[in-house]
Parts: C-alpha cells; sequence; structure tokens
C-alpha cells in the first residue's frame, strides 16, 4: 500500500502558460500533501504543505500566486504553475503523509519533469 | 535552508563491500527517515528511527542515531548494483509536519 500517483510524468509548455500537475494516493487517504521542487543532483526542496481543505503554507521565498495548490479531497493534491518561464523548469515531487501528524513518513510520487522553452 | 548535511557528497565502491553514509542535522528531532532516490525517479522510504531509539535495523540496511551529537549514519551491507541510487536522510522537526532533507549522497557500486 500507500502508493502515489503524480499526472503528467513530464510536460513541455511554451513560456506563459500555465501547467497543472496532479498528484493522488491510490490506497490510502493523504490528510497532508508536500510539494518540492529538485534540481539536478540537488536535494529536494519544500515548496509548500497542504492539508485536505485548507489553504497551503508555503515555505520562505515561494510565490503562492505563481505556485497554486489545491488540495481538494484526501486523495488528490495539485500545482499549478502559472504564467510559467524557463527558469520553473524542474522537477517537481509530491508526497503523501498518512496520519497529517508530526513528521510522519512521507510517500512520493514518481515526480513531473517541467521543460518551460 | 536544509537542516542535515550528508557526508560523504559521493560514494563508490565495489559490489559486496559495505557503505556507509552519515548524516548531521542542527535543531532537536522527533524522528529521522532515510529514503533513496533511483535517478529521475521519486523517493522510496527506507527507515524511521524515533529521537528515543538508538539503533534499528530491515534487511541489509542498519542505522544509528545519536542524538547527543546530532548524527545518523545508514550502512548498507552486502551492497548490490542496484543499491545504486541517492540517498537522503530527512529529520521530523518537533512540532512540524514537514521533513527537512539533507543534500544526499550519491551511492555507486560497482559491478
Amino acid at each position: 500500500g500507500a502508493v502515489v500517483s503524480q499526472h503528467p510524468s513530464r510536460v513541455i509548455c511554451k513560456s506563459g502558460t500555465s501547467v497543472k500537475i496532479e498528484c493522488r494516493s491510490l490506497d490510502f487517504q493523504a490528510t497532508t500533501m508536500f510539494w518540492y521542487r529538485q534540481f539536478p543532483k540537488q536535494s529536494l526542496m519544500l515548496m509548500a504543505t497542504s492539508n485536505e481543505g485548507s489553504k497551503a503554507t508555503y515555505e520562505q521565498g515561494v510565490e503562492k500566486d505563481k505556485f497554486l495548490i489545491n488540495h481538494a479531497s484526501l486523495t488528490l493534491s495539485t500545482l499549478t504553475v502559472t504564467s510559467a518561464h524557463p527558469e520553473d523548469s524542474s522537477f517537481y515531487i509530491c508526497s503523501a503523509s498518512r496520519a497529517g501528524g508530526v513528521s510522519e513518513t512521507q510517500y512520493f510520487g514518481p515526480g513531473t519533469r517541467l521543460l518551460v522553452l | 535552508s536544509q537542516q542535515g548535511e550528508e557526508d560523504p557528497q559521493a560514494l563508490s565502491i565495489q559490489e559486496g563491500e559495505n557503505a556507509t553514509m552519515n548524516c548531521s542535522y542542527k535543531t532537536s528531532i522527533n524522528n529521522l527517515q532515510w529514503y533513496r532516490q533511483n535517478s529521475g525517479r521519486g523517493l522510496v522510504h527506507l527507515i524511521l528511527i524515533r529521537s528515543n531509539e538508538r539503533e534499528k535495523h530491515s534487511g541489509r540496511l542498519r542505522v544509528t542515531l545519536d542524538t547527543s551529537k546530532k548524527s545518523s549514519s545508514l550502512l548498507i551491507t552486502a551492497s548490490r548494483a542496484a543499491d545504486t541510487a541517492s540517498y537522503f536522510c530527512a529529520t521530523g522537526i518537533q512540532g512540524a509536519q514537514k521533513l527537512v532533507f539533507g543534500q544526499g549522497t550519491r551511492l555507486t557500486i560497482n559491478p
């Protein structure tokens, strides 16, 4: 159990367009989902934490109007990169936590590679 | 900023040898977790050790935690080519939902 999917796995878009990435927990209810960004050969950088039914908590330096997060149900969270630019090209990974408690194990999706031309 | 610092950044060993990776952190934690990432993929949870535990085993993995030194180590015994991946430690900060990831160790197992 504890499978998390992401869609799409890869996306190429033109500069100025918006891109939506979905993160789903397939076999469990995820009260908390996390969105990360990862540059090549670097660690994961937490962008935001989202709890179902409430607004996401963004990390310092992450623009909430640019990276829109919606956690509408216990199995789905979406990240929308608005007006994407080449510098937004990156690997975006989501994760989900079962319990929503304090620093529990996170189950990761396979990631979405975004390339903005 | 990332709390965890991992050492070494890269490690290359022969198949069958043991691999040891270290992780240091700065603040009080609830737990420390180790994850593995194959190139271009998501992370896979390996093991979680709580702040009141000192050592934990899972198959060929052995994790130690020294809260007085704020450090942890991951030992992979009898390494296999399939163990080639990046390994990250992640600390569960007291009072927070999120994990803070270290910079990772890139492990290469040579056949």
